[in-house]
């Protein structure tokens, strides 16, 4: 069953801050995230293992709840190359593999 | 390093017809997935191969797909016959499954259009 994403679509101006969550109604072991510009292909982002670890990537960084099965991507200051779409994966084990993917949250960010 | 390389990156082929889509992973990785793409359905896992072992092939969507991983560096995606709702972006990415990251690398897809 795949995860749920929220907010759909998201519409920032550069340097305003989001957030994205990512929730599943099935226990997770891991929780993945991708952003994929449009035509091209996903690009990893990071993975969380454990509960209430967050990770960080450049001024996005994540949050995961596992006893809430929910993940949270932030994004802080956002820049214009922030846009695309953005996807959570949740999987049983430790690798992206048997992830499945969320319907995606697109952001797009404007001067 | 090279990437993952898929090809075709575009097909346009008329329903009936056989698609054959081919993808060579990262060397050194043997874990490799077959993806697709719909505005739809989003991204949907087809099939996951550890070690050219075929391990999942639940989401495959019907008996007309097939997936092969006759080595180490190349995999295929067959449909046959081919349907209008075969349509998608059809990713292949692959993967170190002993790695630390998780990290999944994509091609960058073939876009399939079946008229």
């Amino acid at each position: 069953q795949q995860p749920v994403q929220s907010p759909q679509a998201v519409i920032l101006r550069e340097g305003e801050d989001a957030v994205i969550n990512c929730s599943s109604s099935k226990a997770l072991y891991s929780v993945h995230w991708y952003r994929q510009k449009h035509g091209e292909a996903p690009v990893f982002l990071m993975i969380l293992l454990k509960g209430g670890e967050q990770k960080g990537h450049e001024k996005i960084s994540a949050s995961f709840n596992e006893k809430k099965q929910q993940s949270s991507l932030y994004l802080t200051a956002s820049q214009l190359s922030y846009s695309g779409t953005y996807f959570c994966g949740t999987g049983p084990q430790w690798y992206a593999g048997k992830s499945t993917f969320g319907d995606g949250t697109t952001l797009t960010v404007k001067p | 390093d090279a990437g993952v390389i898929q090809s075709p990156r575009h097909e346009v082929t008329e329903m009936g017809q056989e698609v054959t889509l081919r993808c060579k992973p990262i060397s050194g990785h043997n874990s490799l997935f077959w993806y697709r793409q719909t505005m739809m359905r989003g991204l949907e896992l087809l099939i996951y191969f550890n070690n050219n072992v075929p391990i999942d092939d639940s989401g495959m969507p019907e008996d007309r797909f097939s997936a092969k991983m006759p080595n180490a560096s190349f995999s295929t995606l067959k449909i046959q016959p081919s349907e209008p709702r075969d349509s998608a972006v059809y990713f292949c990415a692959s993967s170190r499954d002993r790695g630390n990251t998780g990290e999944l690398f994509f091609g960058e897809g073939s876009r399939l259009t079946v008229l």
